[in-house]
């Protein structure tokens, strides 16, 4: 079981804009930044989203995050066919001499 | 550009070790911060290890006092010594590549590499 909670799946037409989830608590989400990656089948995650709300280079502006309190979202606009993948939420958990945490992940489905 | 090459990993039976390497190009390994993250197959990612730049080390509970995370400056690579396998430890494992400021950023990823434990 993961320490973040994702929906494992989520899903959305050509166009739309979809948002998927990331909850935590006052140990990880609630007192660090979140960032978020998008992996396909066969492949390496990659960096999407950090510091809540900063993309990288390369990545499109369609892709958006945000953070409030001990939860998180992801944002797509525009949504595009070749946005289907896994998406994963992370962040800093302070228990434990401190360690990354994953959400569980959630399967984006363009319909 | 950062380059993370990973070696190392393949079949290995219940109790084996292996050791995983991961060759950094364009990032300095001594002077990061870095983790190796785990990927059972059709299961999430697992956050398993990771030195700070000062050589600091934290594991996951479940492989505490089986791996072990190291560093050759020289030679610029980062390593995860595994023993004592199970099962349970089949996964692809990645190297990563963290920001100092921002530890769950992970910036880069080394392709990864499929360890099995079965006998």
């Amino acid at each position: 079981q993961s320490v973040l909670t994702q929906p494992p799946s989520a899903s959305g037409t050509p166009g739309q804009r979809v948002t998927i989830s990331c909850s935590g608590d006052s140990s990880n989400i609630g007192s660090s930044s979140v960032s978020w990656y998008q992996q396909f089948p066969g492949t390496a995650p990659r960096r999407l989203i950090y510091s809540n709300n900063q993309r990288p280079s390369g990545v499109p502006d369609r892709f958006s995050g945000s953070k409030s309190g001990t939860s998180a979202s992801l944002a797509i606009s525009g949504l595009q066919s070749e946005d289907e993948a896994d998406y994963y939420c992370a962040s800093w958990d302070n228990r434990l001499n401190g360690h990354v945490v994953f959400g569980g992940g959630t399967k984006l489905t363009v319909l | 550009d950062v380059q993370l090459v990973q070696s190392g990993g393949g079949l290995v039976q219940p109790g084996g070790s292996l050791r995983l390497s991961c060759a950094a190009s364009g990032f300095n390994v001594g002077t990061n911060y870095m983790s190796w993250v785990r990927q059972a197959p059709g299961k999430g990612l697992e956050w398993v290890s990771f030195i700070y730049s000062d050589g600091r080390t934290n594991y996951a509970d479940s492989v505490k006092g089986r791996f072990t995370i190291s560093r050759d400056i020289s030679k610029n690579t980062l390593f995860l010594q595994l023993d004592t396998l199970t099962a349970e430890d089949t996964a692809v494992y990645y190297c990563v590549g963290q920001n100092s400021w921002d530890l769950a950023s992970l910036h880069s990823w080394g392709q990864g590499t499929l360890v099995t434990v079965s006998s």
